[in-house]
């Protein structure tokens, strides 16, 4: 059974402070590791997409690191804003370019003003 | 482009009803999805459809139908509802963005069946 798993869970912070998650996920058959936003009551948005053992992505303050044959991604955000409070969803694509794709459960962060 | 649309936004149903939910995309997207998500889940596929013509279950297609009117449209078919059901159904879209494919998601069905 193919597993994603996200932690924390749910992360408070304040307004300025820097942070980090985790992304794991099996590392045989990988093709893709895709990172969403999810603000409440809208849609989740897309981040990034990476492929390649050792890509990085930045958009922004957010950036976001691979680990293929470890099997993580690291999802940063620098200086963090109230407008970044939403869920961080990672996302790991298996089998090809137009596999599907089996979602962590994601990690909710609060930034407090 | 509006992107992935679902209706309808908000529903509420009896045990035992049935009801369709729509989808549809706009940007020639071969591959579409149905995906529930659950309070402490993450998003589990329900069905997809790789091309116009077919269709494969997901992780949990149990009490669901699907069809692939055409290349635009993808449903979601609960043909007797039941509290299990209660959920918010993301419908998604996958194409070719930049570098990769990327999946688009639709504005999500808030679903009670009570």
């Amino acid at each position: 059974i193919l597993n994603v798993e996200q932690s924390p869970q749910s992360l408070h912070v304040q307004e300025g402070d820097s942070t980090n998650f985790t992304c794991s996920f099996p590392s045989s058959n990988f093709y893709a590791l895709h990172w969403y936003r999810w603000e409440t009551a809208k849609s989740p948005e897309a981040l990034f997409v990476m492929t390649l053992n050792g890509d990085e992505k930045k958009k922004g303050r957010i950036s976001a690191t691979l680990n293929t044959k470890e099997g993580y991604s690291y999802l940063y955000i620098k200086g963090s804003q109230p407008e970044d409070s939403a869920t961080y969803l990672c996302a790991f694509r298996y089998g090809g370019s137009q596999g599907n794709l089996i979602f962590g459960k994601g990690t909710k962060l609060s930034v407090k003003p | 482009n509006a992107g992935v649309t679902q209706t309808p936004k908000f529903q509420v149903l009896k045990t035992g009803q049935s009801m369709t939910l729509q989808c549809a995309q706009d940007m020639n997207h071969n591959s579409m999805y149905w995906y529930r998500q659950d309070p402490g889940m993450g998003l589990r596929l329900i069905y997809y459809s790789a091309s116009e013509g077919t269709t494969d279950k997901g992780e949990v297609p149990n009490g669901y139908n699907v069809s692939r009117l055409n290349k635009r449209e993808f449903s979601l078919r609960l043909e007797s509802a039941a509290p299990s059901q209660t959920s918010v159904y993301f419908c998604a879209s996958s194409g070719f963005s930049g570098s990769s494919y990327e999946q688009y998601f639709g504005p999500g069905t808030r679903l009670t069946v009570t």
